[in-house]
This record gives structure tokens, C-alpha cells and sequence, in this order.
């Protein structure tokens, strides 16, 4: 069946390091990828999306890549703060033709150590 | 700010009793989502609708139903609550076709004993 996201369960990181969370994607028809992060006790908050007919796309701090070849998806985190714990979710948006399904990884803990 | 409210934080029912759990959203979204959340398997998509008195199968639909009477309010129902579906769920709204951008409730946590 259809899937995204294949996690590395938890991600560790020092403080000012760049942090790099991966996600592996099956589904070619996906519009949009799309990282979410979730805190702890919150529902899940978008990060930044990437439109499947581009290959990078850059926000504050945070850089999403694309690599169609291989069906990966990756976003970078410049200078990691403590704020940054969280779960990291890829999901992928689906038109189904009557809609928009929004699926979702498994998600990746992103610890950060001071 | 767009807000997506749960009717319940935490709700606590007996096996076969009929679950409602409610959503709202104030900013007249067009799609609203139902999720649940376990340890390990992230978020699974149980129904979404993208319009009043519509809605598609997620990828774990069975087991539930939804309900869309009005645009802003979103209800997933356990007709016959089992122990497997305690759970994390969580609702979500965006604002229109093709909008990546789901806003979520702070989720209900459900225990089925």
C-alpha cells in the first residue's frame, strides 16, 4: 500500500549543529510534501511544504530537499536551539479528485543537547 | 488565529458504547481530518471531508463513521467502541483544495476499558 515516511525513531544533536531529518515517500502521485512539527502535549504545526515538481525550497532556518529519483525527502534545520525538540512528521497531500488527502510519517524525535 | 477545537481532552468510555468526538473550526475552512495517534505508527488518516455532508475513507476507516452537517464542525463516531481504539485523536482543518496547511485541535485522548 501507499506509505511515507521511514524514520529513524530518534535524532540527537548538539546545540548550534545543523540537524537533518529524513523521510522515504512510495506514492509518485503526492502534490506536496510537507514537514510538520509536533510538541509535546500540541497537536502537529506546519513547517514548510515543497511542490513535487521542485527539487529545494528554503524558509527561516529550514531547508526542504526533494529527490524524486530516489523518492526521499529530507528537511534541514540550521543552528538547532533547544526550541527545536520535537517530533518531525513528512506527510504527503494527495488530490484524490474529491479532495485533498493529508497522510503522514511516523515521525522522528528530534532531541537537541546543550 | 485559526482555531480547531476538541469537544474533550480526555474521555474515558466502556467496550460498545457509541463514541461521539466533536471538532469545530472558526475560520470556514473548506477540508476537515480525523486522525489518530499511536506510539510508533505517527499519525493515521481516518476520514477527511473537503465539503458539508461530504466525506472520503482514509486509510483506517473501519470501525468509524463522520459526520459533516455544517461547514465548521467535523464528527467522528465510534458506533461500538473496542479497546483497540483507544488512542490519541486528533482533528485538523485547512482551507481549501490544495492547501497544505492543516491546523490541528489539541487532540482528545480517548481510553476504551
Amino acid at each position: 500500500g501507499e506509505s511515507v515516511g521511514l524514520h529513524l525513531p530518534t535524532l540527537s544533536v548538539q546545540e548550534g549543529d545543523n540537524s537533518i531529518i529524513n523521510c522515504a515517500y512510495s506514492n509518485s502521485a503526492s502534490d506536496y510534501f510537507i514537514w510538520y512539527k509536533q510538541e509535546s502535549g500540541k497537536g502537529p504545526q506546519f513547517i514548510i511544504d515543497i511542490r513535487s515538481n521542485m527539487d529545494k525550497r528554503q524558509g527561516q532556518r529550514v531547508t526542504v530537499l526533494l529527490n524524486k529519483t530516489v523518492k526521499h525527502l529530507s528537511l534541514q534545520i540550521a543552528a538547532t536551539q533547544p526550541g527545536d525538540s520535537a517530533v518531525y512528521f513528512c506527510a504527503e497531500n494527495i488530490d484524490t479528485g474529491g479532495g485533498n488527502k493529508l497522510t503522514f510519517g511516523t515521525g522522528t524525535q528530534l532531541k537537541v543537547e546543550l | 488565529d485559526v482555531k480547531v477545537t476538541q469537544s474533550s481532552r480526555y474521555l474515558v468510555k466502556r467496550t460498545g458504547e457509541k463514541v461521539f468526538l466533536e471538532c469545530v473550526q472558526d475560520m470556514d475552512h473548506e477540508n476537515m481530518f480525523w486522525y489518530r495517534q499511536d506510539p510508533g505508527l505517527g499519525l493515521r488518516l481516518i476520514y477527511f471531508s473537503y465539503d458539508v455532508k461530504m466525506k472520503e475513507k482514509g486509510d483506517i476507516p473501519e470501525g468509524y463513521s463522520v459526520s459533516r452537517e455544517k461547514k465548521e464542525r467535523f464528527s467522528l463516531i465510534l458506533e461500538s467502541a473496542s479497546t483497540n481504539q483507544t488512542s490519541m485523536y486528533l482533528c485538523a482543518s485547512s482551507l481549501e483544495w490544495g492547501d497544505t496547511e492543516a491546523f490541528f485541535g489539541q487532540g482528545t485522548r480517548l481510553t476504551v476499558v
